[in-house]
């Protein structure tokens, strides 16, 4: 059973550029996260999703950044227009539908965005 | 808002000595708290979790215990190996929701 794919794992972009970071969650899992590492800061939660809904996307910026999970394809997280501070490594995790507050998240290898 | 205090890195160990990696944290209620460990090249695998105080997880020869009155979670192995080298990452979830909030993370590693 392959575990969350992430891809592509490393990713240059210029200032001004668009970011397009895709997850492939675990066979049979339905809800996906997102989240983000700072340089020297722990893992903060972005984005929750279930298959063509956003559940909870308290954790993402205003402005520049939106993520889907189509029905069909992994989940898409996306940047626009990138800026030096977007650069960080992006993790994505997914679990099973059910009880979600009790399902172990299972993780991703991430991708990691540097920003020139 | 919850956060995840844990004792910075890197670590550099040799074979066979006794690790340990310091996690406090700020939450309200009782939370639940994890250990996750990533291995070069890998995404982060639960390698402990504990729900309640005193609660002691354990795997892989890994251990830590719940403390509520320190607002702890230390890890701790008695005895390391070089395959334990890795990233530790402290975290907790606090009850009925789904977000973790993380440590910065300790990158341990082990020599022969």
């Amino acid at each position: 059973n392959a575990g969350v794919m992430q891809n592509p794992r490393h990713l240059v972009r210029r200032r001004g550029q668009e970011a397009r970071l895709r997850c492939s969650p675990m066979k049979g899992h339905s809800h996906v996260y997102w989240y983000r590492q700072l340089p020297e800061e722990g893992l903060k939660f972005m984005v929750y999703l279930q298959k063509e809904n956003i559940i909870d996307e308290s954790g993402m910026p205003k402005e520049r950044f939106s993520a889907e999970f189509p029905k069909e394809g992994p989940s898409i997280l996306r940047i626009q227009q990138v800026v030096r501070g977007d650069s960080a490594a992006y993790f994505c995790a997914s679990s099973p539908g059910g009880t979600w507050a009790y399902n172990e998240q299972f993780f991703g290898p991430g991708t990691r965005l540097t920003v020139l | 808002g919850n956060s995840v205090t844990q004792m910075e890195g890197p670590v550099t160990l040799s074979e066979e000595a006794f690790l340990t990696i310091n996690c406090t944290y700020t939450a309200t209620g009782y939370p639940s708290l994890f250990w996750y460990v990533q291995y070069p090249g890998e995404g982060l695998q639960l390698l402990l979790k504990a729900t309640k105080a005193d609660d002691k997880g354990s795997n892989k020869g890994f251990e830590a215990t719940y403390r509520k009155e320190t607002t702890s979670f230390h890890l701790e192995k008695g005895s390391v190996q070089v395959s334990d080298s890795a990233v530790y990452f402290c975290a907790l979830r606090s009850l009925g929701d789904y977000k973790l909030s993380f440590g910065a993370g300790t990158t341990v590693t082990v020599r022969a």
